[in-house]
């Protein structure tokens, strides 16, 4: 089955240290992002990809990090920089321009 | 700068009534696309209908129907039948200009009682 997949589902992290956020997708698209969800706010976008070795920031990028080395492969590294991490995390990926985009099952972070 | 609106917080209907959420949007591009988007108790984001702007027909999926006023800038969702499977947040959104991102409403809570 096609789809996208996100690991781990929650994720705990002590403040002050680096965690790295898993997206994997084997629907052959080009472009995938990174969503951040919080209550009351809707999504935010936090950085796209295009292509592979090709990213763009979103609306809330300090404090995150991302690569893009494999088509299929979209990792986000949330730093010690990001001053409130905690919230919920959606990977999504498309094709085409006005495409739906596709979403994977979410990551949960909380930083203890 | 494009913005999406959706003026409804949260609303309720009755199992097999029904319910129509609002959203509206402003852009100053010719040519994008609209979205609604469910996401239930479970997070994961569904696409619940897709608009082309350049079709003046309006997008049905099944029970779902979308009022799509291109020069109000409006794009209602209609739900008809509701089934409590409904139950989710309803997130509208526009893509529009050369790029690729999506530009979100901050979603209407719907519960379906019942």
């Amino acid at each position: 089955d096609g789809g996208i997949t996100q690991s781990p589902k929650y994720l705990f992290r002590k403040e002050g240290q680096n965690v790295t956020l898993s997206c994997e997708q084997n629907l052959n698209h080009d472009a995938m992002y990174w969503y951040r969800q919080d209550p009351g706010q809707g999504l935010r976008l936090i950085y796209y990809s295009q292509i592979v070795n090709d990213f763009q920031k979103g609306d809330i990028a300090e404090g995150y990090s991302v690569s893009r080395e494999k088509k299929e492969s979209f990792p986000l590294t949330v730093t010690s920089a990001q001053k409130n991490p905690t919230a919920f995390y959606l990977c999504a990926s498309n094709d085409r321009w006005g495409d739906e985009q596709f979403f994977g099952p979410g990551t949960r972070l909380t930083v203890l | 700068a494009q913005t999406v609106t959706q003026s409804q917080p949260e609303m309720s209907v009755q199992e097999a009534e029904t319910v129509t959420l609002s959203c509206t949007y402003d852009t100053s591009e010719s040519n994008y696309y609209l979205f609604w988007y469910k996401q239930p108790p479970s997070r994961q984001m569904i696409l619940v209908i897709r608009q082309e702007a350049y079709k003046q027909q309006n997008a049905t999926e099944n029970r779902f129907s979308v009022n799509f006023q291109k020069a109000a800038k409006s794009f209602s969702l209609k739900i008809s039948d509701s089934q409590l499977g409904d139950t989710a947040m309803y997130f509208c959104a526009v893509n529009a200009g050369n790029n690729r991102k999506l530009i979100w409403g901050l979603g209407t809570s719907l519960g379906v009682n019942p």
